[in-house]
């Protein structure tokens, strides 16, 4: 069974630019997450979808951070413009309904920057 | 808010030693309780999960939980110096998940 799959790996840009990360849940998963994981902190969630409706962006920074599920399959994440605040990884997770169910995690996008 | 506490270590234990990490949540709700382990620049994989009060064992590991102190565990029996990571405590909140800031555990040759 494929894993979650997540591109690119790394990523630096400067200030004031824009950056777009991509998943591809496992096959199946209805839930899909993305976390942002600063250097030292456990993975905070960012926007969770259930198929391709949001189920809870609370901590989404909506002014410069937007995501979509299209299809209720891939997902995107953007940032735009970034701060330097947000250098951080980037994690995409799936679970197959989002109830007493595991997270899967994908290798994460590593963002700096400068 | 809904908030997961652990002692960000690190963590010391002798190779062979029993290492504890401990959990607490905010939530009496709660109802589902996750360990990960986290390498330093990987992602998260799950190590155990578990739903009912007392103690779940999975090899080395076991996990405890007593849902009237709000209070997660993770014992790692024979630890050895491949168990060095950070282990992260995950809380199932209605359908989100909420992570602890997790615990840096060095198990020493």
């Amino acid at each position: 069974e494929a894993g979650v799959a997540q591109s690119p790996r790394y990523k630096i840009i400067e200030k004031r630019q824009s950056v777009a990360f991509w998943c591809n849940p496992i096959s199946g998963h209805a839930t899909l997450y993305w976390y942002q994981q600063i250097l030292g902190q456990g993975p905070k969630l960012l926007i969770q979808f259930q198929n391709n409706g949001v189920v809870d962006d609370s901590q989404l920074p909506k002014d410069r951070f937007s995501a979509e599920r299209l299809k209720g399959v891939d997902s995107t994440l953007k940032i735009q413009p970034a701060k330097l605040e947000d250098s951080a990884v980037y994690l995409c997770a799936s679970s197959l309904w989002g109830g007493n169910t595991e997270a899967f995690f994908g290798q994460g996008t590593r963002l700096t920057v400068v | 808010q809904k908030e997961v506490e652990q002692n960000s270590g690190p963590l010391s234990v002798p190779e062979g030693a029993i290492a504890s990490l401990n959990c607490t949540y905010s939530d009496r709700g709660s109802q589902s309780f996750f360990w990960y382990r986290q390498y330093s620049g990987k992602s998260p994989e799950l190590i155990m999960f578990i739903y009912s009060n007392g103690d779940k064992e999975d090899g080395r590991f076991t996990a405890q939980l007593n849902k009237a102190s709000q209070y997660v565990s993770l014992l790692i029996r024979d630890s050895q110096p491949s168990d060095s990571a950070t282990y992260l405590c995950a809380v199932l909140y209605g359908q989100n998940f909420v992570f602890g800031p997790g615990t840096r555990l060095s198990v020493l040759p």
